[in-house]
């Protein structure tokens, strides 16, 4: 079956740009997370949807950072005015239900280079 | 902030030996993961260990929890060259906050 999808694999930006980073969950899977690792680290927690809303925002690092799953399925994060601290691989994950007992299921990432 | 930290960070063996990772964290926790991360690729579960038990296995895979010391390991028994990868620790504190705090990672090379 499929599993957790993520585009683009690659994003190359300039530093004070838009982007958007979108994430397909495995069909049926209400929680789905957001991840960033940067190089050398593990990945670092950012938001957590459960259905439409997000239900822990607490690791976005500050508000240029938003992310949205309007119809409880597909999720896209989205970076206004890019830094090129923001130069990271976003991962995307999901599963069945929510709750810590759950496993999750991760995408291959996006990885994001802001010039 | 990254919770747990593996131990070693890198480790190096060859085919057939054992190969063991260590893992501390800081606060309570509800259940600690151990996923496996190869080069260029997303995360894979591995193994799930609930605060209330003391040792899994799966298949080559085991794993031993401390709640006592905050700590984890998971040992590999008789690794094979496809073992090679990094490997991570990750914990779920719950109480409504579901995403995991991952460590660091150790990096795990199989010598052929």
């Amino acid at each position: 079956g499929a599993g957790v999808s993520q585009t683009p694999s690659n994003k190359v930006t300039e530093k004070g740009k838009y982007v958007e980073l979108r994430c397909d969950p495995i069909s049926g899977h209400t929680a789905l997370y957001w991840y960033r690792q940067s190089l050398g680290q593990g990945p670092e927690f950012l938001i957590y949807f459960q259905g439409t809303g997000a239900a822990d925002d607490s690791g976005l690092p500050n508000d240029r950072f938003f992310a949205v799953r309007p119809e409880g399925s597909v999720s896209t994060l989205k970076i206004q005015r890019t830094e090129r601290g923001d130069s990271a691989v976003y991962l995307c994950a999901s599963s069945l239900l929510a709750g810590g007992f759950n496993e999750q299921f991760f995408g291959p990432g996006t990885r994001l280079t802001v010039l | 902030s990254q919770q747990g930290e593996e131990d070693p960070q890198a480790l190096s063996i060859q085919e057939g030996e054992n190969a063991t990772m260590n893992c501390s964290y800081k606060t309570s926790i509800n259940n600690l993961q151990w996923y496996r991360q190869n080069s260029g690729r997303g995360l894979v579960h591995l193994i799930l260990i609930r605060s209330n038990e003391r040792e899994k296995h799966s298949g080559r895979l085991r794993v031993t929890l401390d709640t006592s010391k905050k700590s984890s390991s998971l040992l590999i028994t008789a690794s094979r060259a496809a073992d090679t990868a990094s490997y991570f620790c990750a914990t779920d504190v719950g109480g409504g906050a579901d995403g995991l705090t991952f460590g660091k990672g150790t990096h795990l090379i199989i010598q052929p």
